[in-house]
Order: structure tokens, then C-alpha cells, then sequence
């Protein structure tokens, strides 16, 4: 079955450090999105990104969509200890309602 | 409103127990979804339903039976868990379309005895 990897599993940066988190599929994706989940919470939706190569970007966080659809990244310049959480992406290939999710990216920001 | 409810916030159960939980959602989204989340693992889909008919299953074992009674409300009932389906129970729900983003509920932390 469709696997989604990510690395790193567990980063822990200075705040002010940038930070990405790469993330490959094992089958080509119609689509990725990305979430954040807080410690204790639940996931919360970030951005989609549908097309080969596709760039986005939200203030510090930039997001991009591989030119093959099989893999992405997530990259957070100047992290602040709010971006304290784990970061998955969740891509779907056979109907975009059954999302795959990312093995995640745990981030911790120290002070 | 953009939040998905869902009770109990946690649950104990003993293994021969029959209990349920419930989901709610009024953003008018005709796709909701049922997620399990082992801790420090992504969520796994289970079941999805569509215009309130099950759509996809996910191979979940029959002891965790969905139900979606109207466009707001998922139900999932739970009879004779094991131990190892501990875990976090989330509901989400989306529109059908392309631009899916999911909408997370705060879950329910299930323990099984």
C-alpha cells in the first residue's frame, strides 16, 4: 500500500534556527497537504499544494510540491518556540478523501 | 462555526463493554471521517463517509461499527475492544471537493481494560 515517509523524525532547534522537514511518497500524489499538531491537540490543517512543482508560501513558512508529485518539504525560516509541534504531510493517489499521513516531524524550539 | 465537536474527551472501557462516540460538525460538510492515532504515530484513516453513506472502510475489524445519521452527525460504536485499540479517536470532517482540507475535532482518548 501507499507508504509516506518523512525526515527528520525529531528536530530540536534554537529559536531563530531555520528548520525543513522533507517528506516521499511511495506512489505519485494528486495532492499533499500539510497539518500541524500541537502537543495534547489534534491536527490542523496548514495548505494544500495539487500541482508538479508547486511553491506556496504563509510569512515564515514556505512549502513546496515535488515536479514528480512524490515528495514535498516544509520549511520554516527564523522558527519561534510557537512552532513548537509535529508537522505531517498527508498526501492522497487513489481519491483525494483517502489521505495517506506522514510518518511526522516532531520540532522543538528552544528558547 | 468552524469546529468539529466530539464526546467523550476520554473514555474507559472494559473489554465485554458497548459504548459509542459521537461526532459533530454544522459547517455544512458532507464528508466526515473517522482517524485512530496511536501516540507519536500519524493518524490512520478508518472509515469516510460521503453524503452520509459509508464510502470507505478501511479493513477496520467489524468490532468498530460507524454510523452517520445525518449530514452533522457520526457515530462510532464500539463493542468487545482489545487492549491494543487504545489509542486517540479523531473525527474530521471536509466538503467534497478537491480542496479537501479536513477539519479536525479534539478527539476522544480511548482506554481499553
Amino acid at each position: 500500500g501507499q507508504q509516506v515517509m518523512q525526515i527528520p523524525q525529531y528536530q530540536h532547534v534554537q529559536e531563530g534556527e531555520d528548520f525543513t522537514t522533507y517528506c516521499n511518497s511511495s506512489t505519485t500524489l494528486s495532492n499533499i497537504q500539510w497539518y500541524k499538531q500541537r502537543p495534547g491537540g489534534h491536527p490542523v490543517f496548514l495548505i494544500q499544494l495539487v500541482k508538479s512543482g508547486e511553491v506556496k508560501k504563509q510569512k515564515r513558512l514556505t512549502f513546496q510540491f515535488g515536479e514528480a508529485k512524490k515528495n514535498s518539504s516544509l520549511h520554516i525560516t527564523a522558527t519561534q518556540t510557537t512552532d513548537v509541534g509535529t508537522y505531517f504531510c498527508a498526501g492522497s493517489s487513489t481519491g483525494f478523501q483517502k489521505l495517506v499521513f506522514g510518518t511526522g516531524t516532531r520540532l522543538l524550539v528552544s528558547p | 462555526d468552524t469546529e468539529v465537536t466530539q464526546t467523550p474527551k476520554h473514555l474507559v472501557m472494559g473489554m465485554t463493554n458497548k459504548k459509542s462516540l459521537k461526532c459533530e460538525q454544522h459547517m455544512g460538510h458532507r464528508a466526515m471521517y473517522w482517524y485512530k492515532q496511536k501516540a507519536k504515530k500519524p493518524p490512520e484513516l478508518m472509515f469516510v463517509y460521503s453524503y452520509e453513506k459509508l464510502s470507505i472502510n478501511e479493513s477496520v475489524p467489524s468490532r468498530f461499527s460507524p454510523e452517520c445519521p445525518n449530514s452533522s452527525l457520526l457515530n462510532l460504536h464500539l463493542h468487545a475492544l482489545q487492549p491494543e485499540d487504545s489509542a486517540l479517536y479523531l473525527c474530521a470532517s471536509s466538503q467534497i471537493s478537491r480542496n479537501g482540507e479536513q477539519f479536525f475535532g479534539p478527539g476522544t482518548r480511548l482506554t481499553v481494560l
